[in-house]
């Protein structure tokens, strides 16, 4: 079965610093790699996919993500974190015809 | 509106009681998906539609959980003799294929506690 785990569950960063959050993937068959974000008290929407075209892929809000096969992950990095990014983070792998979710890491932005 | 919609968006019910939880996706999604998720917890995957069928309910917990879309848009999700795990928020997606390469678009979901 495909799987994901993030890293941390709460994540502290002060604002204009480097975001970084960790998702390392489990999967039998080249995967396709998702990242979405849930701001509060809204749905979750998609910030990013991988789906083999290119290891670097930029989403939207200047988020990107890179996938490595040799360590089985796909961190998502921002260069300068913004008070609006405050929210939860999931990564997620394609099972089949269904997304398998991770546990989610909440991004706190410090003033 | 043109996004997912979930209703109702809060529901409290009594140990034992039935609900019906609903979601009326995308117009033209052929994908239809229901999530689980709980405090402090990811996304559950519950089961997923293709068209009018459930192409895979391998995620429904146990039998008292059910869930229909006869006309191929709108879905209901069904809970009998509900019991206090069964609270969380539940959530609806709808893609455009399915076929797990696409994006989901998701509702904002409903909270469900029983008491």
């Amino acid at each position: 079965a495909q799987s994901v785990t993030q890293l941390g569950s709460h994540v502290s960063v002060s604002e204009g610093a480097l975001v970084l959050l960790r998702c390392n993937y489990s999967s039998s068959v080249p995967p396709y790699l998702f990242w979405y974000v849930q701001y509060p008290n809204q749905g979750l929407q998609l910030l990013l996919k991988y789906t083999s075209a290119a290891t670097l892929v930029k989403g939207i809000n200047g988020f990107e993500a890179e996938f490595k096969k040799s360590e089985t992950s796909f961190h998502l990095t921002k260069p300068s974190a913004h008070m609006s990014d405050a929210a939860e983070y999931f990564c997620a792998v394609n099972e089949d015809d269904k997304i398998i979710f991770g546990k989610g890491t909440r991004l706190h932005i410090l003033p | 509106g043109a996004g997912v919609s979930q209703t109702p968006s809060n529901k409290v019910t009594e140990k034992g009681k039935y609900v019906e939880l609903r979601c009326d996706p995308i117009s033209g999604h052929t994908a239809l998906y229901w999530y689980r998720q709980s405090l402090g917890q990811g996304p559950e995957f519950l089961i997923y539609f293709q068209g009018t069928g459930a192409a895979d309910d391998s995620g429904l917990p146990n039998d008292r959980f059910f869930a229909v879309r006869p006309e191929g848009s709108v879905s209901t999700l069904k809970i009998q003799r509900t019991e206090r795990g069964d609270s969380a928020v539940y959530l609806c997606a709808s893609s455009l294929s399915g076929r797990g390469t696409g994006e989901l678009f998701f509702g904002e979901g409903s909270r469900l506690t029983v008491l």
